[in-house]
């Protein structure tokens, strides 16, 4: 198994450019979630989603967007990208919304110039 | 919502000693739980320990033990005879029992071994 993988590991853009952050997991997880990790912030929710065509907003969803047409995909979008937006992205998984371990990707490290 | 707080945000222990990393939270659920989790300058979060809130006896993994104090909402995380390895940002987590299984973070402790 992969686990939870995340592309790409690095991304810059400018303001008000869009782009997608990928996430997929190969355990069969219905349960998925998209955090920002900012310098002392902790990890903060941003969407999640319950199963394949059901999500909802986390603690701060403001300027993504998600969808889940599949259990293995969960992707995140940004619709025009602002500085505040430079964070690192962690997607998670895990088995369903009461199995509290989460399985975490490597991270995404996002600039906003 | 609730909130985690690590007020330790660096700490150091020499290699085979042992250090404790503090974390309390705020909740008014009585059903939850705790995590600490792990992460090296690679960035992957690694699950270290977790207890459920409606267990009294604290969480054992190896060299990694808890101290749940339910009453207080302390949990903090004693690691004993650290390991260069153990260097790390260490994550102290909590998630409700009920709803969105939304995780809450704590803001963080590093963690340096010194040799």
């Amino acid at each position: 198994n992969a686990g939870v993988t995340q592309t790409p590991k690095f991304q810059v853009l400018k303001t008000g450019q869009s782009m997608t952050l990928q996430c997929a997991q190969d355990m069969n997880h219905e349960y998925m979630s998209w955090y920002r990790q900012d310098p002392g912030m902790g990890l903060r929710l941003i969407h999640y989603s319950v199963g394949a065509g059901i999500t909802d907003q986390g603690e701060v969803p403001n300027g993504y967007n998600v969808s889940r047409s599949t259990t293995e995909d969960f992707p995140l979008r940004l619709l025009s990208a602002a500085p505040s937006q430079t964070s690192v992205y962690f997607c998670a998984s895990s088995y369903d919304r009461k199995t509290d371990t989460q399985y975490f990707g490597p991270g995404t490290r996002l600039t906003v110039l | 919502a609730q909130t985690v707080t690590q007020s330790q945000p660096e700490m150091s222990v020499q290699e085979a000693e042992t250090v404790t990393l503090s974390c309390t939270y705020d909740t008014s659920e009585s059903d939850y739980y705790l995590f600490w989790y792990k992460q090296p300058p690679s960035r992957q979060m690694i699950l270290v320990i977790r207890q459920e809130a409606y267990k009294q006896q604290n969480a054992t993994e190896n060299r990694f033990s808890v101290n749940f104090q339910k009453a207080a909402k302390s949990f903090s995380l004693k690691i004993s005879d650290s390991q260069l390895g153990d260097a790390a940002m260490y994550f102290c987590a909590y998630r409700s029992e009920k709803g969105s299984n939304q995780f809450y973070f704590g803001t963080g402790t590093s963690l340096t071994v010194i040799p």
